[in-house]
């Protein structure tokens, strides 16, 4: 069964303290995993995109890295802003003969002054 | 550029009452897809659009119909509202098949 699991389901972090999410699929074949930021009311946002041969990506303190052979994803927020605090979601589409794609449930992020 | 907007932001219905949720997406994208997010779980994908006049079904696409007649709109329809609904619907579109979506800002729907 095709599945995104992340991890932790919460996290909180003081302010300009570095933390990193998990994502860990099962989805095969993979075509690309994703990581959207979701702010509380609002859509979620598109962070970073990583095909097969990319392993780390990064948009500005947000860096995603991507170990395909253990099906294994992480992003790394670097010195954290109260901004950060939203939640996390990871993608990931898989390819055959249809496209197939499953979103994890995020992972929601606090941080506190 | 408003991005993709999404009409009616709230709204509460009574059980066997319809409605129609739209969303406009103005990137002249080609794929454009319906979302339902609900608490603890990821988004499942109702319906989703290839390009103007085609629909296909997603994961969850039980009790919505959908209609594309224009490449910018993408219309949800509830024919009869149940509770199992109350949920939050989100609109996206992208250029590419499941690639770099962009995110209405939800419409959250209450059927009591």
């Amino acid at each position: 069964k095709n599945q995104v699991e992340q991890s932790p389901q919460s996290l909180i972090i003081l302010e300009g303290k570095n933390c990193t999410l998990q994502c860990n699929y099962t989805v095969s074949p993979f075509s690309n995993l994703r990581w959207y930021k979701q702010d509380t009311g609002r859509g979620p946002v598109s962070l970073t995109i990583m095909t097969f041969s990319e392993n780390t990506k990064s948009n500005g303190r947000y860096t995603a890295t991507l170990d395909a052979d253990t099906k294994q994803s992480s992003l790394h927020i670097t010195a954290s802003q109260l901004s950060d605090s939203a939640s996390y979601i990871c993608v990931v589409s898989s390819y055959t003969g249809g496209f197939k794609t499953i979103f994890g449930a995020g992972t929601r992020l606090f941080v506190k002054a | 550029n408003a991005g993709v907007t999404q009409t009616p932001k709230f709204r509460v219905l009574k059980t066997g009452q319809s409605m129609t949720l739209l969303c406009a997406q103005d990137m002249n994208h080609e794929y454009m897809y319906w979302y339902r997010q609900d608490p603890g779980m990821g988004l499942r994908l109702i319906h989703y659009s290839v390009g103007e006049g085609t629909t296909a079904k997603g994961e969850v696409p039980d009790g919505y119909n959908v209609s594309r007649l224009k490449k910018q709109n993408f219309l949800l329809g509830l024919e009869s509202a149940a509770p199992s609904q109350t949920s939050v619907y989100f609109c996206a579109s992208s250029y590419l098949r499941d690639y770099e979506q962009y995110f209405g800002p939800g419409t959250r729907l209450t059927v009591t």
